[in-house]
């Protein structure tokens, strides 16, 4: 089992609709956990950091954090065309190396 | 704004010849970076850790003579791909963080081509 489960996608939504991006893991340990937007031929991008259980809330974007089902969310409110990229989470253990999820491709449909 | 600047965004050489990448953190120091890379539509995969003052450390099957990385201050890391071939080309990708447990901040990639 790896580490880290991401569907790749791809996941399409007409324009208002709110997304639903999940990912999850394995390793108990985690406690820190992101989430990046990746637009093409670019950098990730950092979008939300929640440190253990919960939800955060920034803007149309809430990410989720359920560390007794292993199971992180990111939920994008009145989806837009310019949400359109892929999304990958990532999470770590204290003073450990980052783990990336092999991301989601989301296409939002005008 | 960007916390972490890469240079070049785009680069184009030669089969034979070397290139060099830069990557800097602009607000914090970072003893230590990571280099990534990227195919199309494929996820990112970690090449090398770069630590300040010593040593890379490379993940399993990447040539460390091929990818040569040098941390030479807390603010730089830089990646030179030596005698580049045309499976070189990529999109190469570099991150840092202000420390262990912060989130990474990403640069805006590198994308070469050889020729």
């Amino acid at each position: 089992q790896k580490e880290v489960e991401q569907d790749p996608g791809p996941l399409s939504v007409p324009e208002g609709a709110i997304v639903s991006l999940n990912c999850t893991y394995s390793n108990s340990a985690f406690q820190y956990f992101m989430w990046y937007r990746q637009y093409s031929r670019k950098g990730p991008e950092l979008l939300m950091y929640t440190y253990s259980s919960g939800n955060k809330e920034d803007g149309r974007f809430t990410a989720q954090v359920d560390k007794s089902s292993k199971y992180i969310s990111l939920f994008i409110r009145d989806s837009q065309p310019s949400d359109s990229a892929t999304y990958l989470c990532a999470m770590s253990a204290p003073d450990d190396k980052i783990i990336f999820g092999k991301g989601t491709r989301l296409h939002i449909l005008p | 704004g960007a916390v972490v600047s890469q240079h070049p965004s785009r680069v184009i050489c030669k089969s034979g010849t070397s290139v060099k990448i830069e990557c800097r953190s602009l607000d914090f120091q970072a003893t230590t970076m990571f280099w990534y890379r990227q195919f199309p539509k494929k996820s990112l995969m970690l090449m090398a850790t770069s630590n300040e003052g010593s040593k890379a450390t490379y993940e399993q099957g990447v040539e460390k003579d091929k990818f040569l990385i040098n941390h030479a201050s807390l603010t730089l890391s830089t990646l030179t791909v030596t005698s580049a071939h045309p499976e070189d080309s990529s999109f190469y990708i570099c991150s840092a963080g202000r420390d262990r447990n912060s989130p990474l901040h990403f640069g805006n990639g590198t994308r070469l081509t050889v020729t």
